[in-house]
């Protein structure tokens, strides 16, 4: 089984649908993050969180929303997803134990807006 | 300015040449770098981690040079399977929100041909 789980996999939505991702780890890292990548833009950072209490913007925060109900759990949320939010969105980890702390990634979401 | 930049090439080589890749980054507290590679829509995977000193693996080289503010990545020998996207990695340094918030350059291409 995989240390970073992103459900679901694949998924196609309707302009104005509200929809959730959802990443679960078994590595028991306290850092969690949620990217999003498009094509020649790299990884973009939309939100992380340190602990279960701590949540952070990223630089494209807008549009998003997120929930740590857990240390092993963080969940992106579209609340009205748009066809701009249309891309490969993947979850990862890290340990704050040390600096130079290795990023585990899920296999990521290709999420469709239509 | 984007806070990390990288040649998005993309790079076309032949099989044993040498290529090399730079990345510059903004925030001059950034404490720690990174080089991932990612093959086609799979997850980031770490390559290398990149020291102070330089670092080398095999038949890749990292150097930092904290001066000018930039990371490179040289790949010796091309092999046919080191073709992939490579992305920097910055992670920023300790006080406020940013420390450990890992930003991405957009990635560069890299293909490696017979």
């Amino acid at each position: 089984d995989a240390d970073v789980t992103q459900t679901p996999r694949n998924r196609i939505t309707k302009t104005g649908k509200r929809i959730m991702l959802e990443c679960s780890q078994t590595k028991g890292h306290d850092r969690m993050y949620w990217y999003r990548q498009d094509p020649g833009l790299g990884l973009r950072l939309i939100y992380y969180s340190f602990d279960v209490k701590d949540i952070n913007k990223g630089e494209i925060s807008d549009g998003y929303s997120v929930s740590r109900q857990a240390q092993a759990k963080f969940s992106l949320s579209l609340e009205s997803a748009i066809p701009n939010q249309t891309a490969l969105y993947f979850c990862a980890t890290s340990d704050s134990r040390f600096m130079n702390t290795e990023a585990f990634f899920g296999q990521g979401t290709r999420l469709t807006v239509v | 300015r984007k806070e990390v930049e990288q040649d998005p090439g993309p790079f076309n080589v032949p099989e044993g040449a040498t290529v090399a890749f730079n990345c510059t980054y903004s925030n001059s507290a950034s404490q720690s770098f990174f080089w991932y590679r990612q093959d086609c829509r799979k997850e980031p995977k770490l390559l290398m981690s990149v020291y102070s000193s330089g670092n080398e693996d095999g038949r890749f080289t990292a150097q930092l040079n904290r001066a000018s503010q930039y990371i490179s990545l040289l790949i010796r020998d091309s092999k046919l399977s080191d073709s992939a996207t490579y992305l920097c990695v910055v992670n920023m340094a300790a006080g406020g929100t940013s420390y450990g918030k890992l930003t991405f350059g957009q990635g560069t291409i890299l293909t490696v041909h017979p």
